[in-house]
């Protein structure tokens, strides 16, 4: 696609709930990363795929959050037994290259009540 | 580890004033560095990067190794340059992820 796509754009769930975030990255981009955007807090890395590989995951916060990406495109991360403090934007961004700069996807904003 | 600061969480400036948006670092290599722009209601996206040597919108930022600081700056602010700022680094080990500062928000004044 012309940019990355993320979806849904919003997502209210209940604590306690699992909820899934897909990101499409731009095709032809072999690495993918995921961030969370919270007030006051900045931009958190979370984790960063080289095609399907997970070479650094080491942002994930807890056990109750996971990623995977298949076929070298679409990313899913999954948040188990959400939490009130899980409630941000969660960014995804795709690079072919790092040096080169990342483009962000539009984000999901994740609120938990 | 690497680290990105940006000392200011707010910057507010009248329209045609100079601005300067600071960024300091903290890494032991030799980093590229970049600065996002997050405009009210739309996604994050780059403004410009050290390795390209570029201006975009007016902006400019030079890297300046003894004193491990990328400021942005810009002659003339203008009304449509009020967003959130964002410095960030890739370090040589760190697999091309970005590490990025908490921003500055700019406020420019009519």
């Amino acid at each position: 696609g012309a940019g990355v796509s993320q979806s849904p754009s919003n997502k209210v769930t209940e604590k306690g709930k699992d909820v899934e975030l897909r990101c499409d990255p731009i095709s032809g981009h072999t690495a993918l990363y995921w961030y969370r955007q919270s007030l006051g807090q900045g931009l958190e890395f979370l984790i960063y795929f080289q095609g399907n590989s997970a070479p650094d995951k080491s942002g994930l916060p807890s056990d109750r959050f996971s990623a995977e990406r298949t076929g070298g495109s679409v990313s899913t991360l999954t948040i188990q037994r959400t939490q009130q403090e899980d409630s941000a934007v969660y960014l995804c961004a795709s690079s072919q290259t790092g040096i080169y700069g990342y483009t962000f996807g539009s984000g999901t904003r994740l609120t938990v009540v | 580890a690497q680290r990105v600061t940006q000392p200011e969480k707010l910057l507010s400036v009248f329209k045609g004033a100079p601005v300067e948006l600071k960024c300091n670092y903290s890494y032991s290599g030799s980093p590229e560095l970049f600065w996002y722009v997050q405009y009210s209601r739309q996604r994050l996206q780059l403004l410009l990067r050290h390795i390209s040597r570029e201006s975009i919108k007016g902006f400019t930022a030079d890297l300046n190794k003894g004193e491990t600081s990328f400021h942005l700056k810009k002659p003339f602010a203008q009304e449509e340059d009020s967003a959130m700022y964002y410095c960030a680094l890739i370090g040589e080990t760190s697999g091309s992820r970005l590490t990025f500062g908490e921003g500055t928000q700019l406020t420019v004044n009519p």
